[in-house]
Order: structure tokens, then sequence, then C-alpha cells
């Protein structure tokens, strides 16, 4: 089974702190995709990265950042927390099909509170 | 252009009663119509999914029902049991792996 795993549950940080949200994926896939969930608005996508160092921005890239160094791993960056980023992140994985639109796998979540 | 509606945002149906949710979208070039269930406190998962080649796509009780000429698709639940309640996100793919997700119904299924 892939495994998409998040460094934490639940997140409790203050405005203006740098937030790092960790991602990692056991399958080898090349893809990697952050997303925020907010009710009423579903799921959007934040950036993506389609290897390691690659990186492209989603629907709303404003006040986050991303790294991935290795395969596994897609690390989210709020550079300054705020308010309004308060939110539910969901990380989600796929490897590269062949002209297929293959399955996102997506990891349980992290529960980000900004005070 | 790179929207998908989905309706309604909440549903409760009795036990035994057929669960329908509603999408539309604009963009003509999406070319993969996925379906996700999300239980409370997991991420989503992938439950069914169409290309517009085809106008109905069933495993088990779960049915889409595509009309490439409207633009719209639509989930069934058949005979919905308690174990069926969750919310539930259509997406379409613009490509390149992408997605783009719905607002999500929450579907409660009544014992």
């Amino acid at each position: 089974d892939v495994k998409v795993t998040q460094s934490s549950r639940y997140l409790v940080k203050r405005t203006g702190e740098k937030v790092f949200l960790e991602c990692v994926q056991d399958m080898d896939h090349e893809n990697m995709f952050w997303y925020r969930q907010d009710p009423g608005l579903g799921l959007r996508l934040i950036y993506f990265s389609y290897d390691v160092k690659m990186k492209e921005k989603g629907d709303i890239p404003e006040g986050y950042s991303v790294s991935r160094e290795k395969k596994e791993r897609f690390s989210l960056i709020l550079e300054s927390a705020s308010t309004n980023q308060t939110s539910m992140y969901l990380c989600a994985s796929t490897q590269t099909g062949t002209g297929e639109v293959e399955t996102q796998y997506f990891g349980p979540g992290t529960r980000l509170l900004v005070l | 252009q790179q929207q998908v509606k989905q309706s309604p945002q909440s549903l409760i149906v009795q036990k035994g009663g057929i669960s329908i949710i509603n999408c539309a979208y604009e963009n003509t070039a999406f070319d993969y119509f996925p379906w996700y269930q999300q239980f409370p406190g997991k991420g989503p998962a992938l439950l069914i999914a169409i290309r517009p080649d085809v106008s109905e796509k069933k495993e088990g009780r779960f049915t889409i029902s595509f009309n490439k000429s409207a633009k719209q698709f639509s989930l069934h639940i058949m005979d919905s049991q308690p174990g069926d309640s969750a919310t539930y996100f259509c997406a379409a793919s613009p490509g390149f792996q992408k997605l783009v997700f719905g607002t999500g119904t929450r579907l409660l299924v009544s014992p």
C-alpha cells in the first residue's frame, strides 16, 4: 500500500512564525502536491512538484514556498504565518503515468491553527 | 474556466436510499473525472473515476453518470449505508497529473 505521511496532525503557531510542514511518501512517486482544505472551498492546490528540485505554483501559492531536495520528501513552508493560513493542509503523491492520469494518494492532513 | 461546481453542499439520506451528488465544469479540455471520498481524520481516497468517452461507469453500489454535452457528471450511491457517511469531492483533470476539485459534499446516511 502507498503510504503518505505528514509530520504533524495538529500544529499551533503564532502570527509571523516560520512554519514547516513535512510530507514523505514511500512509493517512489515522481509527483507531489500540497493542497489546503477549507470548508465550502474544497481542496485548492498550493504547489506541486514533478521531480526533485522542481516546483510549480498551483492556484493559491501566495504566502507559501516549497522544497523538494529528495524524491520522497516535499516540504511546505509558510515564511511568515498569518491567521488566514489557518487551515487543513493535505499532501498527495502520484506516479507519472504513461499518458494516463494517475491516482493521487493523500496523507492524513495537518490541521494548522495560526494565532 | 478551471472551476468544478459541486452540489449539494450537504446531503442527508436514509439507509437504503440513493445518494446523488452533482458536478459541473466549463473547461472542455478536462479529460478525466474522479470522485474522492474522505472520512473524518483521513485524507481523501479515490473512489471511482470516468473518462469522457463513456457515459456511465459502475463499481458496486457506486455509479458515475457523465453527460459530455451538458458538461456535467454525477455520483450515485445505491442502497446507501451509514458507512458511506463521508465527504465526497468530484474533480477534473486538466492534464499533467493535476486535479481541480469541487467544493465537497458532506453525506450523512441515517440508520
